[in-house]
């Protein structure tokens, strides 16, 4: 069957780093999203895995291993704007189609 | 306007309605998706279009039925709603759901409550 786990909810403070992880397993693969989703808004792209290894982006980093189906997303000095759910989705390479985890529920306190 | 627009943002409708959720995409994709999104659920796939063809269908029961126009527009039908189908509806596109990077652009989504 196909699988994405997050943890459902997470608490961090401003300024912290918080790691939020995803697992999956999934039958094909053709790359890891990461998507961030504020309340009542709409999901916005922030990083794509294809490869192993760790992708920077600014205070947002994303690593993949493709071997143990697991990805995180790394948040460095954390702001209140950060309080958001993020969402984990493999891309399948049957279809090219994306598999969503629920989405993990960042909470910034200050 | 840019990017991806949704109308109407809220609806209310009885199990005997019909209404319909349009979607429009600015940004020359051609493909467009329609997601359903429930509480603390992980994003349900509906619909996929791709260059006004449908390649997906996600075993969507008939009460929804889409519409692709053109490659630019998107709907949504409802017709004899469940108060289960009562969820946050995601529009999004994509230049080319087969090449490369594909990044999906979604809209504000359409929240929908079935009394």
């Amino acid at each position: 069957g196909q699988n994405i786990d997050q943890p459902t909810e997470m608490t961090a403070t401003e300024g912290a780093i918080v790691q939020i992880n995803c697992t999956y397993q999934t039958s094909g693969f053709n790359g890891l999203f990461w998507y961030q989703q504020h309340a009542g808004e709409a999901p916005t792209f922030l990083s794509y895995n294809v490869l192993d290894g760790l992708e920077e982006k600014g205070r947002f980093s994303s690593f993949l291993s493709r071997s143990k189906g697991y990805s995180y997303l790394l948040l460095k000095e954390l702001q209140m704007k950060d309080s958001a759910s993020y969402l984990c989705a493999v891309r399948q390479d049957s279809n090219y189609q994306l598999i969503w985890g629920a989405g993990t529920k960042l909470i910034i306190k200050p | 306007e840019t990017g991806v627009t949704q109308t109407p943002r809220h609806l209310v409708m009885g199990m005997t309605n019909k209404k319909s959720l349009k979607c429009e995409q600015h940004l020359g994709h051609n493909a467009m998706y329609w997601y359903k999104q429930s509480a603390k659920k992980p994003l349900e796939l509906m619909f996929v279009y791709n260059f006004k063809e449908q390649t997906e269908n996600n075993s969507v029961p008939s009460r929804f039925s889409p519409e692709c126009p053109n490659s630019s527009h998107l709907f949504l039908h409802l017709h004899t709603l469940q108060p289960e189908d009562s969820a946050l509806y995601l529009c999004a596109s994509s230049q080319d759901p087969i090449g490369g990077l594909e990044t999906q652009y979604f809209g504000p989504g359409t929240r929908l409550l079935v009394l």
